[in-house]
């Protein structure tokens, strides 16, 4: 079955820089594009941006221009999402998300990031 | 960028009844609106897309309506497994905008 597979917890200091990864598994891999969102705690979701696995176009949240940093391995059917510079507020879980016609229909598990000193 | 709002914040509802949730659209995103449904420590579960469309294996209970700016999740009988967190998106343009969520809690 269809199935995006992230990988595990992270704790980082204040600047530091973070990489999730997100296996996809189940589908042709170049089909759908994959999102990035996160939940902070007490907040609502929040959509970071958007590669295309195909070709390796990307699109970001003006928010995260410079700071985030999405990659696909295809050989590896895996997308990878960079932040860098962290703060406090970017603790959260963060979701890789395949959009197909039916918006947002299969979700990785989630991956929480704290940033802590 | 197109602003979502939700409401009620936070909804008291008692098993059995009927809960309406609303969500609105800062400029039209014509019928380009989901609803997803997410509980504590589980990702978001899609339930409507396209305003109103259902997806695979949500319940009939479950059913949306509206286009332009103005949007409604229906949620006919509570049910024990129905109290969660909601949020709409909108994906009519980039970026992809979502509301603050509604709060489903136990009267």
């Amino acid at each position: 079955q269809v199935q995006l597979v992230q990988s595990g917890a992270e704790v980082k200091k204040p600047g530091a820089s973070v990489k999730v990864s997100c296996k996809t598994s189940g589908y042709t891999f170049s089909s759908f594009y994959l999102h990035w969102v996160r939940r902070a705690p007490g907040q609502g979701l929040e959509w970071l941006g958007i590669i295309n696995p195909s070709n390796g176009d990307t699109y970001y949240a003006q928010k995260f221009q410079g700071r985030v940093t999405m990659t696909r391995d295809t050989s590896a059917s895996t997308v990878y999402m960079e932040l860098s510079s962290l703060r406090s507020e970017d603790s959260a879980v963060y979701y890789c998300t395949r959009f197909t016609s039916q918006a947002f229909d299969i979700w990785g598990q989630g991956t929480s990031v704290i940033v802590s000193s | 960028e197109k602003v979502m709002t939700q409401s009620p914040a936070t909804l008291s509802v008692s098993p059995g009844e009927r809960a309406t949730l609303s969500c609105r659209a800062s400029q039209s995103v014509s019928h380009k609106l989901a609803w997803y449904q997410q509980k504590p420590g589980q990702a978001p579960r899609l339930l409507i897309y396209d305003a109103s469309t259902r997806a695979t294996g949500i319940p009939v209970r479950f059913s949306g309506s509206g286009s332009e700016t103005e949007f409604t999740l229906t949620i006919s009988s509570l049910q024990s497994e129905d109290f969660a967190v909601y949020s709409c998106l909108q994906y009519d343009e980039w970026p992809i905008t979502f509301g603050r969520g509604t709060r489903l809690e136990i009267k």
